[in-house]
């Protein structure tokens, strides 16, 4: 069992691109989301899906979309990258609302 | 607005015990969790507590006072692999999850 994989591992993006981070997950859970982590700053919530067809924003959404057509994928989409989304992205999973998170291995971004 | 503190950093002996402190302020309460990060790998749960008192896994136990919005993680019989970054999290009453920044744990021989 896999649990999380993300794609790719990681990233040099020019500034102005487009870009995909991907995330499946197979241990059928309902919620997903995705954090950056950022050096001296906690885990932020970019966006959250509690369950397939349902996105939700988060702490810092801005810049960011979301789409969850089944339960297993949850792309996280940069429109048009800019510096200060250089980070560490970590999509994460969990049963319900009321239960732990999982996070995937991460995709550390650079854009420049 | 919504906070937890954790001490940046801390430095203990391989075999002695240190602990953890993690001080909240949420929009309403429904359980905390502990995070064990290593360095560039992702973070993994340790433990929850949603009642006051002491939750004992093994070397690690994390206690919860819910009136004081206090917690803490006990690591005992300290490892050189313990060296890691510890994540406080509190649930809030929107179920979602806030993060404190993170302690990280430097373990010397």
């Amino acid at each position: 069992i896999a649990g999380i994989t993300q794609a790719p591992t990681s990233q040099i993006l020019a500034a102005g691109r487009r870009m995909t981070l991907r995330c499946t997950q197979d241990m059928r859970h309902n919620a997903m989301y995705w954090y950056r982590q950022d050096l001296g700053l906690g885990l932020r919530l970019i966006h959250y899906s509690n369950t397939a067809g349902t996105t939700g924003k988060g702490e810092v959404p801005d810049g960011y979309s979301v789409s969850r057509a089944n339960t297993d994928d949850f792309p996280l989409t940069l429109a048009s990258a800019v510096p200060s989304q250089t980070s560490v992205y970590f999509c994460a999973s969990s049963d319900s609302t009321e239960s732990h998170v999982y996070f995937g291995p991460g995709t550390r971004l650079t854009v420049l | 607005g919504q906070n937890i503190d954790q001490p940046t950093e801390m430095t203990a002996t391989e075999g002695a015990i240190v602990q953890i402190n993690c001080t909240y302020q949420t929009s309403g309460f429904n359980g905390l969790f502990w995070y064990q990060q290593h360095a560039g790998e992702a973070p993994t749960f340790l433990s929850y507590n949603v009642l006051d008192g002491l939750e004992e896994k093994g070397r690690f136990s994390s206690f919860l006072s819910r009136s004081k919005g206090y917690s803490y993680l006990l690591l005992k019989e300290l490892q050189m692999k313990d060296s890691a970054s510890y994540l406080c999290a509190v649930r809030d009453s929107n179920y979602q999850l806030i993060w404190g920044a993170g302690t990280k744990l430097i373990i010397k021989p």
